[in-house]
């Protein structure tokens, strides 16, 4: 059974860094793009990026590139969310997801359970 | 960037009538050379993830009731959920995966009338 884990809720203030983590089982990890989408509070899905960790491979949204950091370790079969500055705007619910296809990008046929992350002074 | 717009915001259907969602992306999705539209349709309840409804416009994944079908190519595709279910209440998001990134519509937030 393929299975993402994510990392619990987090409140941080405003300038602290970040770093959040999706723990994946049940399938080739390194053979899958693993993504991260961002729900606001009252709004909609927003694709970030995407990683593919047999080679660490990343595409970035335009609007979450340099603003945050995907990466994985396929030694742990995790990948991860990082901030190195959050603002309040980044208060958002995180999920990773797996994309269905293998070696390519794609839709996503599996999805953590979400990341809170409120930011607040 | 491919942008996704999902039509209406919000709708309010009777039990037991018919849904349905519309989802126009601003360049095709439909592949030549595979004759595949790149369109995939997700369900979310709140305090739950996601969930992959379809695939390829059309394909049901398994498990999702048959009262779910995906249609349409190219540009304008349609979600439409027959004879609805008080469980169906929740948001529903087309995506496209066409290009990179993989971008999803604005959402339709389906109630009961």
């Amino acid at each position: 059974e393929v299975q993402l884990v994510q990392s619990g809720a987090e409140v941080k203030r405003p300038g602290e860094s970040l770093k959040i983590s999706c723990k994946t089982s049940g399938y080739s990890f390194t053979n899958y793009w693993i993504g991260w989408v961002r729900q606001k509070p009252g709004k909609g899905l927003e694709w970030m990026g995407i990683i593919y960790p047999g080679d660490s491979d990343i595409r970035y949204s335009s609007t979450f590139e340099g603003q945050v950091t995907i990466s994985a370790d396929k030694s742990i079969s995790t990948a991860y969310l990082q901030w190195s500055s959050l603002k309040a705007s980044d208060t958002a619910i995180y999920y990773c997801a797996k994309v269905a296809v293998l070696n390519k990008g794609g839709w996503f046929d599996a999805w953590g359970q979400g990341t809170l992350v409120t930011v607040s002074s | 960037d491919i942008v996704m717009t999902q039509s209406p915001d919000s709708l309010a259907v009777s039990l037991g009538e018919r849904a349905t969602i519309n989802c126009k992306s601003s360049q095709t999705l439909l592949w030549s050379s595979n004759n595949k539209n790149y369109l995939a349709w997700y369900q979310h309840k709140p305090g739950q993830p996601p969930k992959l409804f379809i695939s390829w416009a059309s394909t049901r994944e398994s498990g999702v009731p048959d009262r779910f079908s995906g249609s349409g190519s190219g540009t304008d595709f349609t979600l439409t959920i027959n004879s609805l279910q008080a469980e169906d209440v929740a948001i529903y998001y087309c995506q496209q995966y066409y290009n990179s990134p993989y971008t999803f519509g604005q959402g339709t937030k389906l109630e009961i009338k």
